[in-house]
């Protein structure tokens, strides 16, 4: 069993909708918890780190972590076509340790 | 955010030869690099972290000799994939990390995708 699930999707949704992607986590050590953004043939690029429970938001980015329950969200309001990408969730027990990704959840908004 | 790049962005390059991929920092140092890398609609598998003067840590299953990651400064951490066969092209990306001089955030370079002929 890998220690962060997620779900690959595809997940499609009209622009202007709320994306909804969320992930699982087994490892009660997790401390730390990032969404990534990837665009096909490129680098991640961060989003949101949260440490602990609790949400944080940036602009049309919320990022929510329960620690009780072990899952993690990110919700995009006012999706736009140029948020199609994959969206990778990752946890770490450290702030400077090895990340432990999600399989990633493609995300395709359509206009 | 802080800035990582990655050189060279694709290669090509024939069975049997080697070939380095530099990833570098370029705005801030980095005391910890992560190399992984990643097939096609897949995850990233991490390969093996990078601490700045001392020797990699590689994951399981990575071969420590094919896969040589020297780093050399703060700002400099190089992968040089030694005789490359055809199973060994791929997406192979670094990051890294403020570590403890930060709160930790990773940064990923661009990529560099290698094929071998």
């Amino acid at each position: 069993q890998k220690e962060v699930e997620q779900d690959p999707g595809p997940l499609s949704v009209p622009e202007g909708a709320i994306v909804s992607l969320n992930c699982t986590y087994s490892n009660s050590a997790f401390q730390y918890f990032m969404w990534y953004r990837q665009y096909s043939r490129k680098g991640p690029e961060l989003l949101m780190y949260t440490y602990s429970s609790g949400n944080k938001e940036d602009g049309r980015f919320t990022a929510q972590v329960d620690k009780s329950s072990k899952y993690i969200s990110l919700f995009i309001r006012d999706s736009q076509p140029s948020d199609s990408a994959t969206y990778l969730c990752a946890a770490s027990t450290d702030s400077w340790g090895k990340l432990q990704f999600g399989a990633g959840t493609q995300v395709v908004v359509t206009p | 955010g802080a800035v990582v790049s990655q050189h060279p962005s694709r290669v090509i390059c024939k069975s049997g030869t080697s070939v380095k991929i530099e990833c570098r920092s370029l705005d801030f140092q980095a005391t910890t690099m992560f190399w992984y890398r990643q097939f096609p609609k897949k995850s990233l598998m991490l390969m093996a972290t990078s601490n700045e003067g001392s020797k990699a840590t590689y994951e399981q299953g990575v071969e420590k000799d094919k896969f040589l990651i020297n780093h050399a400064s703060l700002t400099l951490s190089t992968l040089t994939v030694t005789s490359a066969h055809p199973e060994d092209s791929s997406f192979y990306i670094c990051s890294a990390s403020l570590g403890t001089y930060g709160s930790g955030e990773q940064y990923f370079g661009p990529g560099t995708r290698l094929t071998v002929t």
